[in-house]
């Protein structure tokens, strides 16, 4: 079945760009939007954006104006990059794959990879 | 956006107990709504969605109901791997959002 992996920095400095990939195993990223969930230690969960395959994007307006999330389908990939960040942005990172039955924009999101922790100090 | 109350933040129960847990919209989603169940150190996984559809290999103990600005997600008779964290989400419209969290621990 379908295995997400995150991998990346797990450290990055205050102002700096954090950037992470998730590879995708076990089947492809083609037809199929994939996104990235956050979760701030101790905290719940907030959706960071999606890319679909074909490159088109959707992001959380909270964080529109600092992330970027590609694709590279001959890798099997996706990435973020969420740009000038802060001790606010210290959290575990998810990539998820999004499912439906019916509207393809009515998804949730499964599987989960299994995350990584992403810590913003000095 | 759409804004979702999860409650209880936390829930104390037994092996056995049946434990409900309640997660409201601030506008209607019809049935566009999954629920996760998160350990500790854990990704979330997928437990229910369209907000009564179990998910394949999930115990039949979960259920789901609720439809518009409603929804439960009831465990009849809590097994000592159900001691977790449950999150619902709205896939209704983006942003996707999440519930606070419910977690439930032993009593």
């Amino acid at each position: 079945q379908v295995q997400l992996q995150e991998s990346g920095p797990g450290l990055v400095k205050p102002s700096e760009t954090l950037s992470l990939t998730c590879t995708v195993s076990g089947g492809s990223i083609s037809s199929y939007y994939w996104s990235w969930i956050r979760q701030p230690p101790g905290k719940g969960l907030e959706w960071i954006g999606y890319i679909y395959y074909s490159g088109s994007t959707n992001y959380n307006p909270s964080l529109k104006s600092r992330v970027t999330i590609s694709v590279d389908t001959s890798k099997n990939q996706f990435s973020l990059k969420l740009s000038s960040v802060t001790a606010a942005d210290t959290a575990v990172y998810y990539c998820a794959r999004h499912l439906w039955s019916g509207k393809e924009d009515k998804n949730w999101f499964d599987p989960w990879g299994q995350g990584t922790l992403v810590t913003v100090s000095s | 956006v759409i804004w979702m109350t999860q409650s209880p933040s936390l829930l104390s129960a037994s092996t056995g107990d049946r434990v409900t847990i309640s997660c409201r919209m601030s506008q209607g989603i019809s049935s566009y709504l999954a629920w996760y169940q998160q350990k500790p150190g854990k990704a979330p996984e997928l437990l229910i969605y369209a907000a009564s559809t179990l998910q394949s290999g999930v115990p039949s103990r979960f259920s789901g109901s609720g439809s518009g600005t409603d929804f439960t997600l009831t465990i009849s008779c809590l097994q000592s791997e159900d001691f977790a964290t449950y999150y619902c989400q709205q896939y209704y419209s983006f942003p996707r959002t999440f519930g606070q969290g419910t977690k439930v621990e032993i009593k």
